[in-house]
């Protein structure tokens, strides 16, 4: 399996512009996760799907802030408008959630520029 | 909720030297699961090792062992004969048991390993 595929791997763009970020994740994975990576607050979770259902998205910032998940093997996560604070890595990561502790499996994240 | 404590924002070793990450969390569970991730300058996540909190044994894996205090709430990481390609972010992580394998992530600690 490729892993985690994440598109793109960089993003720059215009305040006010919508922005989606795209994920693949592992085949036969039933689990996926959005985590965003900044200086100031380090890796946190934005949003959890178990089997293609949102379970716990109380971390998604905004509304400007949306994700979807319409098959096992993609999701989408958009801001609409973007940001200059929106600007971080986001990374998508993918388990299978059949046992607890299972390891998480990362793509290599989508590098936001929101100018 | 669980909030995770990397004391050490940066440490540098010298290559074949030993060095201890530290990590502390804060939890009222008593299930739970605990992991190390590393993170190079690709920005891919690598999941260095992990930690049932209801095993008393330490985890090892090759050259990278924990010393998992529970009582305490203490889970640091050491890494022997530490090379060159150990340079990275280390981030500390909490999963709570049966709850969807979300993580919790310490703040990273920066680590650099000198020729």
């Amino acid at each position: 399996d490729a892993g985690v595929i994440q598109s793109p791997r960089h993003e720059v763009t215009e305040m006010g512009q919508e922005v989606t970020l795209r994920c693949k994740p592992i085949s036969g994975h039933n689990s996926l996760f959005w985590y965003r990576q900044t200086m100031m607050r380090g890796l946190e979770l934005l949003i959890y799907f178990n089997n293609n259902v949102p379970i716990d998205d109380s971390g998604m910032p905004e509304d400007r802030f949306s994700a979807k998940m319409p098959n096992a093997s993609f999701s989408t996560l958009k801001i609409q408008p973007s940001e200059p604070r929106d600007s971080a890595v986001y990374f998508c990561a993918s388990s299978l959630s059949r046992g607890a502790g299972t390891e998480a499996f990362f793509g290599q994240g989508t590098r936001l520029t929101v100018v | 909720a669980q909030t995770v404590t990397q004391s050490q924002p940066e440490m540098s070793v010298q290559e074949a030297e030993t060095v201890t990450l530290s990590c502390t969390y804060d939890t009222s569970e008593n299930n739970y699961y605990l992991f190390w991730y590393k993170q190079p300058p690709s920005r891919q996540m690598i999941l260095v090792i992990r930690q049932e909190a209801y095993k008393q044994q330490n985890a090892t894996e090759n050259r990278f062992s924990v010393n998992f205090q529970k009582a305490a709430k203490s889970f640091s990481l050491k890494i022997s004969d530490s090379q060159l390609g150990d340079t990275a972010m280390y981030f500390c992580a909490f999963m709570k048991r049966n709850a969807g394998n979300m993580l919790t992530f310490g703040g990273g600690t920066r680590l650099m390993v000198k020729p």
